[in-house]
């Protein structure tokens, strides 16, 4: 069974602090690897994608994959209130099926002002 | 451009009744992708569309659940007899295409009560 596991929270950090979501998935077939950010009663929302082994930085936002290890991290720099959300992982195959997102249940995170 | 596009935003409805729930693509988007999302739960699929033609309904949770696309553009996904575990939030999403580094865009979702 191709899972996705994250830590569900909540994670609380102080404004102003780097916040750190992690995310480990079974499939060593997965190929793509999404951050989705959902504040409550909206619909997620693409942050940040990832496909090669290293870091992908993006304004606050890094993405960090480590495929050997079935690892990515989203790194949250100078952390606002206005982060407080859930953020969901989501990794796709490469080759049959890869059109499937597999979500993980997301982790709540709140930033303290 | 418009985004994802979906219909009715809520819709409250009693055990046992039909229910349609329309979703309207991104302009050129080719895949369409249906997800329900549970309380507490993380994002299930239920399933794609690669033009008009569905070729994964897997993730359909059973016999009562059916969607069709026509045009390559708006989707309809039907419950009929409703139950109350269907009560969810149903998403839609579209791509440009269906390969692995194609971003899916999400719309604002259908939350269904089932009474």
């Amino acid at each position: 069974q191709k899972e996705v596991e994250q830590n569900s929270g909540p994670l609380s950090v102080p404004e102003g602090a780097i916040a750190s979501l992690n995310c480990t998935y079974s499939d060593r077939g997965s190929q793509s690897f999404f951050w989705y950010r959902q504040y409550s009663g909206k619909s997620p929302e693409l942050i940040m994608s990832i496909y090669s082994n290293g870091d992908k930085e993006d304004g606050r936002f890094t993405a960090q994959l480590n495929k050997a290890s079935q690892y990515v991290s989203l790194l949250i720099r100078d952390s606002q209130p206005s982060d407080s959300a859930t953020y969901l992982c989501a990794v796709k195959r490469s080759g049959a099926g890869s059109y499937q997102l597999t979500f993980g249940k997301g982790t709540k995170l709140s930033v303290i002002p | 451009g418009a985004g994802v596009s979906q219909s009715p935003s809520n819709k409250v409805t009693e055990k046992g009744k039909d229910v349609e729930l329309r979703c309207d693509p991104i302009s050129g988007h080719t895949a369409l992708y249906w997800y329900r999302q549970s309380l507490g739960q993380g994002l299930e699929f239920l399933i794609y569309f690669q033009g008009n033609s569905a070729p994964d309904k897997s993730g359909l949770p059973s016999d009562r659940f059916s969607a069709e696309r026509t045009g390559g553009s708006v989707s309809t996904l039907t419950i009929q007899r409703t139950q109350q575990e269907d009560s969810a939030v149903y998403l839609c999403a579209s791509s440009l295409g269906w390969l692995a580094t194609d971003t899916q865009y999400f719309g604002p979702g259908t939350r269904l009560t089932v009474l």
